[in-house]
């Protein structure tokens, strides 16, 4: 089956160690999204990446990184310079040029600082 | 620039009552819309979207949504409340010149369905 596959679903990080969230999509999709969730805040995008290497600052990028190096796979760095780590991360695809530009999403990886 | 107001952060419903969820958007360019659902510890789903064809769009579970461009309202319906629909949903909002896909979400509203 086609989808997105997040790794790890939790993840436990002491207080200034760096951690990566796998995303690994086989949809075939150019884009890639990562999304942050905080209860009562909806979704703010992290960064987005519309080829391979190649990718964009979202409205939060301060404190994380990412790569693009094949087009199934865009890592997510929370580094240690996020001062507020704990949250639920969310990786995200679609198609470029598809007019309906809806979004496809894995089932998230929520991780919690020590 | 582009952004979601969903008014009401919860809404409660008897099962087999009305479901009215509401979306505001303000956007420069005519709009792509979009509802997700999301369930406990999950990701987003897709429920139903607009891309100009029609007005009324109709999504899976019985959900519909209206687009009013006078009133910029993408209201999300469903006549008769499960308790399946317990959920969290959020109102998308998509320029169609920016195919980069930076979507706006809004803040959520958590659908609870009383037995």
């Amino acid at each position: 089956d086609g989808g997105i596959t997040q790794s790890p679903k939790y993840l436990f990080r002491k207080e200034g160690q760096n951690v990566t969230l796998s995303c690994e999509q086989n949809l075939n999709h150019d884009a890639m999204y990562w999304y942050r969730q905080d209860p009562g805040q909806g979704l703010r995008l992290i960064y987005y990446s519309q080829i391979v290497n190649d990718f964009q600052k979202g409205d939060i990028a301060e404190g994380y990184s990412v790569s693009r190096e094949k087009k199934e796979s865009f890592p997510l760095t929370v580094t240690s310079a996020q001062k507020n780590p704990t949250a639920f991360y969310l990786c995200a695809s679609s198609p470029t040029g598809l007019v309906s530009g809806e979004l496809f999403f894995g089932e998230g990886s929520r991780l919690t600082v020590l | 620039a582009q952004s979601v107001t969903q008014l009401g952060s919860h809404v409660s419903v008897s099962e087999g009552a009305l479901v009215l969820l509401r979306c505001n958007y303000s956007s420069s360019v005519p709009p792509y819309l979009f509802w997700y659902v999301q369930y406990p510890n999950q990701g987003l789903q897709l429920l139903l979207k607009y891309t100009s064809a029609a007005t009324l769009v109709k999504g899976i579970n019985g959900f519909e949504a209206e687009f009013k461009k006078s009133e910029t309202s993408f209201h999300l319906t469903k006549p008769s409340a499960h308790m399946s629909d317990a959920a969290e949903y959020f109102c998308a909002v998509r320029g169609l010149r920016t195919n980069a896909g930076k979507s706006t979400f809004g803040d959520g509203t958590t659908l609870t369905v009383k037995p």
